[in-house]
């Protein structure tokens, strides 16, 4: 049974700081990865999707990188903002059913 | 393009009463997801639906839970009847084929008191 867990569990950095938010998981035969952001009171929004195939993804100012044999996912956040104040979590696809286990979240606060 | 539309947003009921969610998917979303999110935690897959049938819904607890999708395009959670651990957020999402990318709406948050 997969199981995803993420560290830490909450995050509280000055703004323009470059940050790591990281994601381990069980077992390495996923499909893909994925991080969603969760705003407060509000649904999750896809950020990035990461196949089993490739090593990392980027948009914008996000990156995330994948090491299957490790058991790891990172997320990296460049010159952080207010805005990015949210709850980011990561969830593994173990199948193409695309049914996600996801972590419990980290919980990020950029302060002006 | 409408996003994935969820009601009631709340939602506050007495213990062993029952309950009623509704979602609609983005249109032409052949794939619905129902999830748990308990606070502080990620949120859990509650039942799979493709087109109207159910791909998965090993999480769902049938004693309690039921959920349906007629006609492959609306589905409704029900709980019945409701526990105070089922206080938490009810998350629908779908996507347009699997894998694929999953879109949320903005959830149902049930208290039972």
């Amino acid at each position: 049974k997969q199981e995803v867990t993420q560290i830490p569990a909450a995050l509280s950095v000055p703004e323009g700081e470059n940050l790591v938010l990281n994601c381990s998981f069980t077992d390495s035969a996923i499909y893909n990865l994925q991080w969603f952001r969760q705003d407060p009171g509000k649904g999750l929004t896809s950020l990035l999707l990461i196949q089993s195939s490739q090593r990392e993804q980027t948009s914008g100012r996000l990156n995330a990188s994948l090491d299957k044999s490790s058991g790891r996912s990172t997320l990296y956040i460049a010159a952080s903002q207010p805005g990015d104040s949210a709850t980011y979590l990561c969830a593994a696809n173990n199948n193409a059913g695309n049914m996600l286990t996801f972590g419990g979240g980290t919980r990020l606060m950029v302060k002006p | 393009e409408a996003g994935v539309a969820q009601s009631p947003r709340y939602k506050i009921i007495e213990k062993r009463q029952s309950v009623a969610f509704w979602c609609n998917p983005i249109s032409g979303h052949a794939t619905l997801y129902w999830y748990q999110q308990i606070l502080g935690q990620g949120p859990k897959l509650l039942i799979q639906f493709q087109n109207n049938g159910v791909v998965d819904d090993s999480q769902l607890p049938k004693d309690r839970f039921s959920a349906e999708r007629l006609k492959g395009v609306d589905s409704t959670l029900k709980i019945q009847p409701a526990k105070l651990e089922d206080s938490a957020v009810y998350l629908c999402a779908s996507s347009q084929r699997q894998p694929d990318t999953q879109y949320f709406g903005p959830g149902t948050r049930l208290t039972v008191l």
